[in-house]
């Protein structure tokens, strides 16, 4: 069975601009989750998304939003990209929301100049 | 504020020995925790999970334990290999998953 898959797996983007990365979990899976991984950190939760709807948000910025798709997919997007942003933001999902083993993607990197 | 902290940045210890990483956490009562395992380039990888009421969880040469008077997790990795080289990150759940730093362990062989 295909793991979850992240797109793109790395990203340059200069400032102030937007940003969409997206995700497909692991079919079955109907929570979807983003992590920001900054160098030498651990991964720090952004959002959960469980059948459609925000479930969880963490200590980011409006500039943050995403959203999951009927196929349970998700979108996680940037507005107005700082030079802090850049970092591996890795999707996981799981079978429900929860205390449910995460599933990672390897991430996508992206890069602010 | 939720903390996690994480023994020391990196652990180095020779091949047969036993690992043992730590994981602190304050200011909240997680009901679970987990561990996971990160490969440079890589996601995470779920390894275990241990419930509050739980005191030790075992998988292969894999031993977690949860001690919610102390707040803390101790992870073993028994007859360590220099392929259990990697980061190990705790990660409490309350009600969504925090994540330590993370401790970079090097087996020598």
């Amino acid at each position: 069975d295909a793991g979850v898959t992240q797109s793109p797996t790395h990203l340059i983007k200069t400032r102030g601009q937007h940003v969409t990365l997206r995700c497909s979990p692991i079919s079955g899976h109907k929570s979807v989750s983003w992590y920001q991984q900054v160098l030498g950190q651990g991964p720090q939760f952004i959002f959960q998304y469980y059948e459609k709807e925000e479930r969880g948000r963490g200590n980011f910025p409006d500039r943050f939003s995403a959203r999951q798709f009927p196929n349970y997919s998700s979108e996680l997007n940037v507005n107005a990209l700082l030079l802090g942003d850049s970092a591996l933001y890795l999707c996981a999902s799981s079978l429900a929301r929860g205390n449910q083993p995460q599933h990672f993607g390897d991430g996508t990197r992206l890069s602010i100049l | 504020s939720q903390k996690i902290e994480q023994n020391s940045e990196a652990l180095n210890i020779q091949e047969g020995k036993t690992a043992t990483l730590t994981c602190n956490y304050t200011n909240y009562s997680p009901a679970y925790l987990q561990w996971y395992r990160q490969d440079p380039g890589r996601g995470p990888v779920f390894l275990l999970l241990i419930r509050e009421n739980e005191k030790e969880k075992r998988k292969e040469r894999l031993k977690v334990t949860f001690d919610t008077t102390l707040k803390q997790s101790l992870f073993h990795i028994t007859a360590s290999q220099p392929a259990d080289s990697a980061t190990y990150l705790c990660a409490p759940y309350g009600q969504n998953f925090v994540f330590g730093p993370g401790t970079r362990l090097s087996v020598l062989p």
